[in-house]
């Protein structure tokens, strides 16, 4: 399964919005009827982390200001109110169909 | 809580072996899945081998298929990465990772470094 993400970089200004894109080559719905897509974040020099799993569920301790949508092929992960730590890439990666597939990264830049 | 804690990374040559360890803690390790993945330098993440709770079931990434072997010894909650053959193209930081969300990674380890050159 490919994934493409858009944009590959958002430069966004403090307190603004930022939207990323991920469009899957087949549909991720499982077998068991879950779609597992799910965002991680990795800042510079770190592991990634999970932010959103099955599409739409916070994984814990992620703020509200983050949220994930979509069906079959395509998703989008939004951040309401950006801050400067979210700064970094996001993933979209998909575990529905062998193997696990990631996104190429979306890098988020303060303006 | 939850930590998985990778070593073994070296700078090494073209054709040499390296083990990779993980060690788990603050969770049941031998009732979780466990994968290795990693992120060349500058580049995107890559899922590279995954076993079953038991050891009885593995798979790996093509590129790999032959010259890396995952392994588990789940009464040290370890989990290992035996590369051989390494390639130039094998450089990259190595992650270990809990399989928690149905088929999702849900925590990742901090990485460590392999540099074939």
């Amino acid at each position: 399964v490919v994934l493409t993400q858009t944009p590959l970089s958002s430069p966004v200004t403090l307190g603004q919005a930022a939207s990323i894109s991920c469009r899957s080559s087949q549909s991720l719905v499982h077998r068991d009827g879950n779609t597992y897509l799910s965002w991680l974040h990795q800042r510079p020099g770190q592991p990634p982390r999970l932010l959103i799993y099955k599409v739409s569920n916070r994984f814990s301790g992620v703020p509200d200001r983050f949220s994930g949508s979509g069906a079959g092929t395509y998703f989008t992960l939004r951040i309401s109110r950006v801050e400067a730590e979210d700064v970094g890439v996001y993933y979209c990666t998909q575990a529905s169909q062998f193997p696990w597939t990631f996104g190429q990264g979306t890098k988020v830049e303060i303006k | 809580q939850v930590q998985l804690v990778e070593s073994g990374g070296s700078v090494v040559q073209p054709g040499w072996s390296l083990r990779l360890s993980c060690t788990a803690s603050g969770f049941t390790f031998s009732s979780y899945v466990m994968h290795w993945l990693r992120q060349a330098p500058g580049k995107g993440l890559e899922w590279v081998a995954v076993m079953s709770p038991d050891g009885s079931h593995k798979y790996y990434t093509e590129s790999v298929e032959g010259r890396f072997t995952i392994s588990r010894d789940n009464s040290r909650n370890t989990l290992y990465l035996q590369m051989n053959s390494l390639r130039v193209e094998d450089t990259a930081t190595y992650y270990c990772a809990r399989e928690g969300i149905g088929p999702l990674h849900d925590y990742w380890g901090q990485g460590t470094v392999v540099t074939v050159s």
